[in-house]
This record gives structure tokens, sequence and C-alpha cells, in this order.
């Protein structure tokens, strides 16, 4: 298995531009999970899925962020309009049922720069 | 929201010394307990996963012990190396099931 794939790796945007964060989680994996890594609060959740339904979306800032998870296989962040305080490294991560026992596989993260 | 602290913030340590992280969560409403290893520019990896009080895990030079009643946990690097220079994260799943993550500790190995 390759993984988790999230796209881009890297975004340079303008503020006030849409950005749109994208994620493949391993096949089989039913949760999927949004995090965001700054140097303020760490690694924080902004949502997760089980079976492609949002379960939990209280970590989401406010409404500028939106995420959906069309089918199994690919899961998207958005965020529109960006601001530079948005500047980070969102990672996508993925599980098997009973994640509290079973352990999250990362992607390898998208750092977004908000100019 | 779980408060999941850890401890230190940072370590610089010499190549061959031992050393050990902790992290205390609460008591109540626990799951599991997860540790993670972060290298620098790369996606968090995960290590250990412990449920039961008394845990015990082992992988090469690294171990962790849990103690759920008392709400700690423990990460211990032997004769530690510079290949082991990263971020250590521990995260508690409590009733949700979902992990809430620790801000880690960050461990600086010297040659």
């Amino acid at each position: 298995d390759a993984g988790v794939i999230q796209s881009p790796r890297h975004e340079v945007t303008e503020m006030g531009q849409e950005v749109t964060l994208r994620c493949k989680p391993i096949s089989g994996h039913d949760y999927l999970f949004w995090y965001r890594q700054t140097m303020m609060r760490g690694l924080e959740l902004l949502i997760y899925f089980n079976n492609n339904v949002p379960i939990d979306d209280s970590g989401m800032p406010e409404d500028r962020f939106s995420a959906k998870m069309p089918n199994a296989s690919f899961s998207t962040l958005k965020i529109q309009p960006s601001e530079p305080r948005d500047s980070a490294v969102y990672f996508c991560a993925s599980s098997r049922t009973a994640p509290g026992a079973n352990v999250l596989t990362f992607g390898a993260g998208s750092r977004l720069t908000v100019l | 929201i779980l408060n999941v602290e850890q401890s230190p913030q940072s370590l610089h340590v010499q190549e061959g010394d031992s050393t050990i992280f902790t992290c205390s969560f609460p008591s109540s409403n626990f799951y599991a307990l997860h540790w993670y290893r972060w290298e620098t520019a790369k996606s968090p990896e995960a290590l250990f996963v412990m449920t039961l009080n008394g845990d015990e895990k082992k992988k090469g030079r690294i171990s962790a012990t849990l103690n759920t009643k008392e709400g700690y946990s423990y990460l211990y690097i032997k004769g530690s190396q510079p290949e082991d220079s990263a971020t250590y994260l521990c995260a508690l799943s409590g009733g949700s099931y979902i992990p809430t993550f620790g801000r880690g500790t960050s461990l600086i190995v010297h040659p």
C-alpha cells in the first residue's frame, strides 16, 4: 500500500484565495482525520470522518474551513478565503475501526503558506 | 477536551545517554495511549499503542510503560543515537476513541 497520500505537498497563495488540500486514505481504513500543526497549538484535530460521514467538526476554526469526503478513497479540506494565519502544515491520517486502539497512519502533510 | 501533558518540552543529550519522557493524562475516561515518533520534515509514525494498566512495550532500544490509575506513561530510550533525534508525541484516546495529542518532547542527540 502506498500509504496516506496528500497533495499538494507545498502551496503558497495570496490572502483571499481559495485553497484545496487533498487526501487519499489507505484502502480499507474507515476513519479519516484532518489535523493542523502550528507552533502555537501543536497538532490539533480539525475534523474526522467515519465511513465517509463527518462525525466531529468542532475543531474546524471557522466557516472559512470546510471538508468533504465524497467516497472512501478521497477527502478534501478547503479554505475560502484563505488568511495568513491559516499558514500551517495540514496532515491527513487514516485508521481502521476502533481508532482508540488502532494506530493512525499519517500522510506526508501539506505545507500551506498564505501571504 | 482531554488534557495531555508531555515533559520535558525539549531535551538535548549526548550519544549513548539514556532518556525518559513523561506523558500525563486524566486517568478517568481512558481507552488507549499512543506514542508516535515524528522526525523533522516527515509525518508522525506510530511506535506503541497501550490499553491496559501496567502495559509495557518495547521496540529495539525504545520502550514504554503505562499507568492508567495515576494517569501517566513513560517512554525510555536506552543508549540514544543521533538517529533518535525527533519529536516524540503521545496521544490519548478517551470515550470518543479519537486521539488527542500532546505537544510533544523534542529530542536532539549530539554525536
